[in-house]
Formats: structure tokens, sequence, C-alpha cells
């Protein structure tokens, strides 16, 4: 199972882009990218998945490199409603995959 | 609105009293998962069903007692339970196990052991 690092914590300003990045070196060749929002006291949602280069939907966009050892989840023009942990997850389809949540990073948007 | 539906929201229990959490999927969904999240600390996985059988027990205690009586619903019976287990118990689906696509949680029940 691939590990993953992000930071523990980040603070932005209302209006600003936020991009949130998480190291994760032993990513297998099958391995998909998987981030999820969370609110206090709210069961994490689904934000984006990706396998390499960029995918983009209504809410964020996400920049995978060529060796997929990190990527970059892209919020455009934060606000306040935005404040919440995010969480990358890495994992491969198959019948062993069982989503792992680490500790995520803690986005303060400020006025 | 998720398609997730957990109750009660907010559960207040003694530590002999026996309660138990309900959650159920409207999604059609194969798999079914409980995750604990007790204050400032990560997700804590505690129990996955796939089509009704229990394929994953990360060590959970035996005061908690899961109970998956078709794809649609998932029960975790509490009993004799300690105030280190208050927290939020979230429970979640996902199409299928292994299935890397999107999981779907719940709202979560608020559980607080005096």
């Amino acid at each position: 199972l691939a590990k993953t690092t992000q930071p523990i914590s980040m603070d932005s300003y209302e209006g600003q882009e936020v991009n949130i990045t998480c190291s994760h070196n032993n990513i297998a060749t099958n391995d998909y990218i998987t981030w999820y929002q969370q609110f206090p006291s709210q069961g994490p949602r689904f934000i984006i998945q990706g396998y390499k280069t960029k995918v983009t939907n209504e809410v964020a966009s996400l920049f995978i490199p060529a060796d997929r050892k990190s990527s970059t989840l892209s919020l455009p023009r934060v606000s306040l409603s935005d404040t919440a942990v995010y969480y990358c997850l890495v994992g491969k389809p198959g019948g062993s995959y069982i989503p792992t949540f680490g500790r995520g990073t803690s986005l303060i948007v400020h006025p | 609105e998720t398609g997730v539906t957990q109750t009660p929201r907010h559960l207040v229990m003694g530590m002999t009293n026996k309660k138990s959490l309900k959650c159920e999927q409207h999604l059609g969904h194969n798999a079914m998962y409980w995750y604990k999240q007790s204050a400032k600390k990560p997700l804590e996985l505690m129990f996955v069903y796939s089509l009704e059988e229990r394929v994953e027990n990360n060590s959970v205690p035996s005061r908690f007692s899961p109970e998956c009586p078709n794809s649609s619903h998932l029960f975790l019976h509490l009993h004799t339970l300690q105030p280190e287990d208050s927290a939020l118990y979230l429970c979640a689906s996902s199409q299928d196990l292994g299935n890397t696509g999107e999981l779907f949680f719940g709202e979560g029940s608020r559980l607080t052991v005096l």
C-alpha cells in the first residue's frame, strides 16, 4: 500500500488559489490517486480522482507529474466554505483495496 | 444528501448500556464500511463488508459488534463501552470492494460514553 505524505495544515485567504501537494513515492503502476474533503462533524466527500497528467472538474483540478510520485490538488479562488480537511489516498483497483485515510491537510481560509 | 443515512446522529450512553448505530444506503452498493474518528485523529477503519460478508476486522475490541443483514443495511452494536470510545462513527459504501471509485459517507453518529 502506497504511503502518502501531506502537509498537516495550510492557511489561505479568500479568493486565492490553494495548492495542496501529496507525496506518494512508492506509488504502484496501477494505483489511482483520490482526494476527499471533510468538514467538521461530517463524513468525507469525494472531490476528484486521477491516474496521470491533469484532471479537472467543477470543484478542483488534480495535477500528476509524469513520475506520479506526487500529486497536487488545486482549489481555485477559495472561499471560507472551503475550510476543511483534505485527504489524499492512493490505491489500485482490486479485491484487496480498502480505502485508508491518513491525517490529511487542514486548510483554513481566512477572510 | 449522499445516499447514505446514519441514525442516530447523536447518542449518549453509559458504560453499561447496549445501543446500536444504524446505516442505510440507497445506492445499490455492494460494499459497506464502518470508520471511527476520534477528536483530532485520522479516520480509523473498523469493519468492511462485501456482499454481506465481513472481509475486514481491523483489530476492533469485541465490545463493538457489526451486523450486515443485507447489502443496504449495516449496524454497529455497542455494549459495555469505555469513555475513550467516544467519537464520530462514520458509515460509508462503495459500488464494490476493491473499487477505487468514490466512497460515499453518511453524516456520522456522534457517540458520547459517560
